[in-house]
């Protein structure tokens, strides 16, 4: 199935670093969403996305719904070693289905 | 904390076996999409339900099929249970104002199911 290319794939960081990761697709997306998933569990929403330009922060957490709808960034501010997980993109189209798409994956490693 | 739950956490099936995984969405969520997340990988979209009624499908074959009630809870059913079926299976749980507008979802936990 279709899958956004996300990146990096992984970083190791140390603790206090800033984080920047990308999100970039070939389709429009009406929406994007963020998530942080630990190992065993379900993706939890960081910051949802609703217009394109539009930049929203969620504590140390800032994120981007690129202009020409295709792509997203989030920055991460002053890493702790809690931030260690997977982070997802996952764009969301209007249509028939509301069906996600997600990113690769970015997986975030905290030294400290 | 979403408020979704899913039964059971893990589950362990032979391959031509039937599998029922169960969700409990957020109390008034009206819609519900299930995921399968392979490892290493993010979550693939199964098929969604509004209202009780399927929403829309991913590229999944058919012995994968679904149930949604008016509880807020849904089921999703696995057939002839493959190798390749071995993933994290997730349910999300959103309120849509119509079928196929744009909302924010939430996920469960997850199962995870071993196929041997």
């Amino acid at each position: 199935g279709q899958q956004l290319n996300q990146s990096p794939q992984s970083m190791f960081i140390q603790e206090g670093e800033d984080v920047s990761m990308n999100c970039t697709s070939s389709s429009i997306f009406n929406t994007w969403l963020w998530y942080k998933q630990d190992p065993g569990e379900g993706p939890v929403l960081l910051i949802a996305l609703y217009k394109a330009g539009e930049l929203t922060s969620n504590g140390r957490l800032t994120a981007q719904f690129g202009i020409t709808r295709k792509d997203s960034f989030l920055n991460i501010s002053a890493s702790i070693p809690s931030d260690v997980g997977i982070y997802f993109c996952a764009g969301l189209p209007t249509g028939t289905a509301s069906k996600l798409t997600f990113g690769t994956g970015t997986r975030l490693q905290v030294t400290l | 904390e979403t408020g979704v739950t899913q039964s059971p956490t893990h589950l362990i099936k032979t391959r031509g076996q039937q599998v029922t995984l169960r969700c409990s969405s957020q109390s008034g969520h009206n819609t519900v999409s299930w995921y399968q997340q392979a490892l290493g990988q993010g979550p693939q979209f199964i098929f969604q339900y509004y209202r009780e009624e399927e929403n829309g499908r991913g590229n999944f074959p058919p012995r994968f099929s679904g149930l949604q009630f008016p509880n807020y809870s849904s089921e999703l059913n696995v057939n002839a249970l493959e190798l390749d079926d071995s993933a994290l299976y997730l349910c999300a749980s959103s309120l849509a104002p119509a079928p196929g507008v744009g909302e924010t979802q939430y996920f469960g936990p997850g199962t995870r199911l071993l196929v041997l």
